[in-house]
């Protein structure tokens, strides 16, 4: 596709549920990331693949979180046993490899936990 | 202390006047910058990046870089309504050799008609 594409844009779900996030980055680049953003504030670091492996996973918050890119395209980020704290905006980002500074963002997906 | 350090707003300006943006960052090692523009509801793109001491100019936006200082600005000169947004510098601290950018929390810009 021409940009990044995530889906569910909106996800409602309830405390405890497990949640997955899809991302699909613009085609032929190698470098994906995974950001969080609440409201008022600046994206916040998640993890980073370059191709199929998780080079950086320092940013995800608990073993709650966990993300796959099992053939170096699409990421899936997962959650489990949601809490409320875990509501935010999930961004991700690609570029073209790793001594690229451009991030290229999708829309976002919206996690709402009740 | 934050990695990265800005000032939340709102900034105001009248349209057609220079707007301010101004940035810090705690790692004296980092080696590239950029300033990303959010609009509300939107996600982040990018709208400069600089790796030098100095300025570097596009258009009506001049990145400014201080490393000594460890600090880095955004000017936009003649502002727009259009450029009312969420401005976030971001950092690469340039560690692993790759890019892990992080950002700050961004300054909110209203350019007054």
């Amino acid at each position: 596709g021409a940009g990044v594409s995530q889906t569910p844009s909106n996800k409602v779900t309830e405390k405890g549920k497990y949640v997955e996030l899809r991302c699909d980055p613009i085609s032929g680049h190698t470098a994906l990331y995974w950001y969080r953003q609440s409201l008022g504030q600046g994206p916040e670091f998640l993890i980073y693949f370059q191709g199929t492996g998780a080079a950086d996973d320092s940013g995800l918050p608990n073993d709650r979180f966990f993300a796959v890119r099992p053939e170096g395209s699409v990421s899936t980020l997962k959650i489990q046993r949601t809490e409320r704290g875990d509501s935010a905006v999930y961004l991700c980002a690609s570029s073209l490899g790793p001594s690229s500074g451009e991030l290229f963002f999708g829309e976002g997906s919206r996690l709402t936990v009740l | 202390q934050k990695e990265v350090e800005q000032n939340s707003g709102p900034l105001s300006v009248p349209e057609g006047a220079i707007a301010s943006l101004n940035c810090t960052y705690s790692d004296r090692g980092s080696q590239s910058f950029f300033w990303y523009r959010q609009y509300s509801g939107k996600s982040p793109e990018l709208i400069m990046f600089i790796y030098s001491n100095g300025d570097k100019e596009d258009g009506r936006f001049t990145a400014q870089l201080n490393k000594a200082s460890q600090y880095v600005s955004l000017l936009i000169r003649d502002s727009q309504p259009s450029d009312s947004a969420t401005y976030l510098c971001a950092v690469n601290p340039n560690s692993g050799g790759y890019q892990k950018v992080t950002f700050g929390t961004g300054t909110k810009l209203q350019v007054i008609p």
